[in-house]
């Protein structure tokens, strides 16, 4: 069964670091492109990041990228998010998705407050 | 970036109706790279239409889907309870992926 795993939210306080993780299982990871996508309670989904193939070909929304990092693990078969500077609007549920989209996580919620 | 605009915002129906979702993309998708995915509440989006009109494993053909270009339709045939969610669409045809804002589907 493909599976999508997160961790590694939780509340933190603005201007801080998170780092996302998601455990891949069930599929050959190291041939899709992954990506992370964020909904704030009650809004839109927002795309943030996918990382493809290869270790360098990463594109990001752009009012995300000074601040969101996308990275892989092929051996461990893991996708990673970098966070910094937190901001209050960042809060929301974080997703791992499979290629365009195919698969989603259940998801991890992401709370910034003080 | 591309910009998609959904319509209408909420669609109230009665059970056994028809639903008519439209997508509607600011820019030409050339390789037609429009899913639809529908989400209820608490849960992940689940993807129900890939390539502007391919159904996703497991979706019932109640669902289907069409378009090209800027255009594309989601229609739920017989509707039924379970299937009040959110349903939005997203296009990967450009590198930076979009979403569309939603549409709440009320049976």
């Amino acid at each position: 069964e493909v599976q999508l795993v997160e961790s590694g939210g939780g509340v933190v306080e603005p201007g801080g670091s998170l780092r996302l993780s998601c455990s891949a299982s069930g599929f050959n990871f190291r041939t899709f492109s992954m990506n992370w996508v964020r909904q704030a309670p009650g809004r839109a989904l927002e795309w943030i990041a996918t990382v493809g193939l290869t270790p360098n070909y990463k594109t990001y929304r752009d009012s995300l990228k000074d601040r969101f990092s996308i990275s892989r693990d092929d051996a461990r078969n893991l996708v990673f998010l970098q966070i910094n500077s937190l901001r209050e609007d960042d809060s929301g549920k974080y997703y791992c998705t499979k290629d365009f989209g195919s698969v989603w996580g259940q998801g991890i919620l992401v709370t910034v407050a003080s | 970036e591309i910009v998609l605009t959904q319509s209408p915002g909420t669609l109230s129906l009665s059970p056994g109706e028809t639903a008519t979702l439209s997508c509607r993309a600011s820019e030409t998708l050339k390789k037609n790279y429009l899913a639809w995915y529908q989400q209820k509440p608490g849960q992940a989006p689940r993807l129900l239409v890939y390539g502007a009109s391919n159904r996703a494993t497991g979706v019932a053909d109640r669902f289907s889907a069409s378009g090209s270009g800027t255009d594309f339709t989601l229609t739920i045939t017989s509707l039924a309870p379970e299937d009040s969610a959110l349903y939005f669409c997203q296009q990967h045809d450009s590198s930076l992926f979009t979403f569309g804002p939603g549409t709440r589907v009320e049976i």
